[in-house]
């Protein structure tokens, strides 16, 4: 069955860290890949995609994430995190086009310290 | 405005009843899709439709149901059925021939 794994289900940094985020997936062909972002009390949101093309895609607000075929996955990375990046974020992939399902990771809840 | 919208925010139900989840896209969008968030759970899928008149089950369609008889407007009821209804509640919309979901703000459900 097709699946998206997360890592971690609660990462804590102060301001300043770096960040890196884990997404892994199970093979299914051609993918589309996802990272959405759900800050507390407001809509989830994308924050950056990979279709084809660079294996390096830069979102908002500083994000970035590489896709690495041989690995099947895709860590979303922030060299140095703000108070203002706490939320949750989601990896999301889409197997076999746009007619496929997205299938979501569980979810990662990254808490930021001041 | 443009966008999805999805009433009401809140949504209070006693056990047993049935009870409708509206959403509403504007954006000229083709598909939209209905999924359920819980804790821990990430977001997973009840129910989709790709154009209007038509819509196929998700991963967790059990205890819900769908309609899609305007574009526009993909309303889910949570069925009696359902054996564990309270969740958050949302709706995404994607433009055919295009890959990127988007969502609505969500509807959270508790039934007591």
């Amino acid at each position: 069955a097709q699946s998206v794994s997360q890592h971690n289900h609660h990462v804590i940094l102060s301001e300043a860290a770096s960040l890196e985020l884990g997404c892994n997936y199970s093979y299914g062909g051609t993918v589309n890949l996802f990272w959405y972002v759900q800050y507390p009390g407001q809509h989830l949101q994308l924050l950056l995609k990979y279709f084809s093309g660079d294996p390096l895609v830069k979102g908002i607000k500083g994000f970035e994430a590489e896709f690495i075929k041989s690995k099947f996955s895709f860590n979303l990375r922030k060299p140095s995190v703000q108070w203002s990046d706490t939320a949750e974020y989601f990896c999301a992939v889409l197997f076999g086009g746009s007619q496929g399902n997205l299938i979501f990771g569980k979810g990662t809840k990254l808490s930021v310290k001041p | 405005d443009g966008g999805i919208t999805q009433s009401p925010k809140y949504l209070f139900r006693k056990e047993g009843q049935n009870v409708t989840l509206s959403c509403e896209q504007n954006l000229n969008h083709d598909a939209m899709y209905w999924y359920r968030q819980d804790p821990g759970q990430g977001l997973r899928l009840i129910y989709y439709s790709q154009i209007v008149n038509d819509f196929q089950k998700g991963d967790i369609a059990e205890g819900y149901s769908v309609s899609r008889e305007k574009k526009e407007s993909f309303p889910l009821t949570v069925t009696s059925a359902q054996k564990n209804p309270t969740a958050f509640y949302l709706c995404a919309s994607r433009k055919g021939g295009t890959d990127t979901q988007y969502f609505g703000p969500g509807t959270r459900l508790t039934v007591l």
